[in-house]
């Protein structure tokens, strides 16, 4: 079964800054997750990614299937950024496991 | 539809008493998820359907929970006998296929009192 560990757990930062969220895994996958979920508020998928890197906006989220690593980044870092990311991972046609997320306070 | 759909958003049960979960999937997604989020908790699996293959059911919890997916579209999750425990946020995800974007409902936020 994959493990999927991210870092760090708890993010404070101040608005404006670069923010990078980690997240690796140990067995070889077919698929990225990056998740988005406000408190109180539902799941919304941010990226799904094989390889490389993409871009929406001020996040960015690359994968190095070598190493068995993602991250997210957040340019520019605005208080409505505030929420628990979330990395999944997924082979083949097997259930996608999570991370347990990471909490991100964006002060102004 | 337009999302992944789940009904009903909120409910609150008596300890001991069944309740079901309902999932409306994204139209042609053939993957769908069950996920429970206790509170301050991360996404626990409990079960997965993929396609018109048998389901993994490694994730439930107890035999008090079952779930099935009528004509590779709706699924309904049923918890019998409920406990206190039993109370979370139950989230429906479902993929076009696996290896795509998931999507999420909004969840049914179950209160075992």
């Amino acid at each position: 079964k994959n493990e999927v560990e991210q870092s760090p757990q708890n993010l404070t930062a101040q608005e404006g800054e670069f923010i990078t969220i980690n997240c690796s895994y140990s067995v070889g996958i077919s698929a990225l997750h990056w998740l988005q979920q406000h408190p109180g508020g539902g799941i919304v998928s941010l990226f799904m990614l094989s390889s490389g890197k993409k871009k929406h906006g001020r996040l960015i989220a690359t994968i190095n299937i070598q190493e068995k690593h993602s991250s997210l980044h957040i340019t520019a870092s605005h208080p409505r950024d505030s929420a628990v990311y979330i990395c999944a991972v997924g082979e083949g046609n097997t259930p996608l496991v999570f991370g347990k997320g990471t909490r991100l306070s964006v002060i102004a | 539809g337009a999302g992944v759909s789940q009904s009903p958003s909120n409910k609150v049960t008596e300890k001991g008493k069944d309740v079901e979960l309902r999932c409306d999937p994204i139209s042609g997604h053939t993957a769908l998820y069950w996920y429970r989020q206790s509170l301050g908790q991360g996404l626990e699996f409990l079960i997965y359907f993929q396609g018109n293959s048998a389901p993994d059911k490694s994730g439930l919890p107890s035999d008090r929970f079952s779930a099935e997916r009528t004509g590779g579209s709706v699924s309904t999750l049923t918890i019998q006998r409920t406990q206190q425990e039993d109370s979370a946020v139950y989230l429906c995800a479902t993929l076009l296929t696996s290896g795509t974007e998931a999507f999420f409902g909004q969840g049914t936020r179950l209160t075992v009192v």
